[in-house]
């Protein structure tokens, strides 16, 4: 089975900070990867397919790269809205999963 | 417009089966490449995929989970169930259904979850 592994674990950053996530997967995926945000008592919403494909109606400040066992995702400017948990998805072989998350706090 | 809704028990008993069913709307599950999957969360923990049933009845399992889960789909109700036997404690979690992006497979719509509890 593939494992997904993000960091950090937890993120402490201030408004209008520039955010990296990172998440590694135990062996290639290609590009098959997807970050979603998740707020307390909410489920998931998708902002990133194919490592760096933007979902519709999601803001631009949020941009993700990497292919292989390497991803980031990239929030450029931090906004209120944006403190949340972050999860990474992997696709392959007709399974899915999950990395641990990221939660980003207020400084 | 996609929209997908859970429902079952909120309690289940240790040993007994959960039966979860997932309501749907705005799309078709018998239009090509068209699929649903399972995700369960624990309170305070992560995301784990479980299960996903596609447009041609092609079924998938979380290799950890499959010897317990079964998930069939009512194409004319609009609906997926899923089926986890000998539910134990450690399968507290909110449940959620998510339609997969058509030749994509990601999952961009949601359900709200239901949370299901297991206990004695």
């Amino acid at each position: 089975d593939i494992q997904m592994t993000q960091s950090p674990s937890t993120l402490s950053a201030s408004v209008g900070d520039r955010v990296t996530i990172t998440c590694r997967a135990s062996q290639s995926i290609s590009s098959w990867l997807a970050w979603y945000q998740q707020k307390p008592g909410k489920a998931p919403k998708l902002l990133i397919y194919k490592a760096s494909s933007l979902e519709s109606g999601v803001p631009s400040r949020f941009s993700g790269s990497g292919s292989g066992t390497e991803f980031t995702l990239t929030i450029s400017s931090l906004q209120p809205d944006d403190f949340a948990t972050y999860y990474c998805q992997q696709y392959n072989s007709y399974t899915w999963t999950f990395g641990q998350g990221t939660k980003v706090e207020i400084k | 417009q996609i929209t997908l809704k859970e429902s079952g028990p909120t309690l289940v008993k240790p040993t007994q089966t959960l039966t979860l069913t997932c309501t749907f709307s705005g799309f078709s599950l018998s239009t090509s490449g068209v699929g649903v999957g399972w995700i369960r969360q624990p309170p305070g923990k992560a995301l784990e995929w479980l299960a996903l049933i596609y447009w041609d009845d092609d079924k998938r399992y979380s290799p950890s989970l499959k010897s317990r889960l079964t998930i069939t789909k009512d194409t004319s109700k609009n609906q997926v169930v899923l089926t986890m036997t000998n539910m134990d404690p450690v399968d507290t979690a909110t449940y959620y259904c998510a339609h997969l992006k058509p030749g994509l497979y990601y999952f961009d719509y949601w359900g709200q979850g239901t949370l299901v509890t297991v206990s004695s």
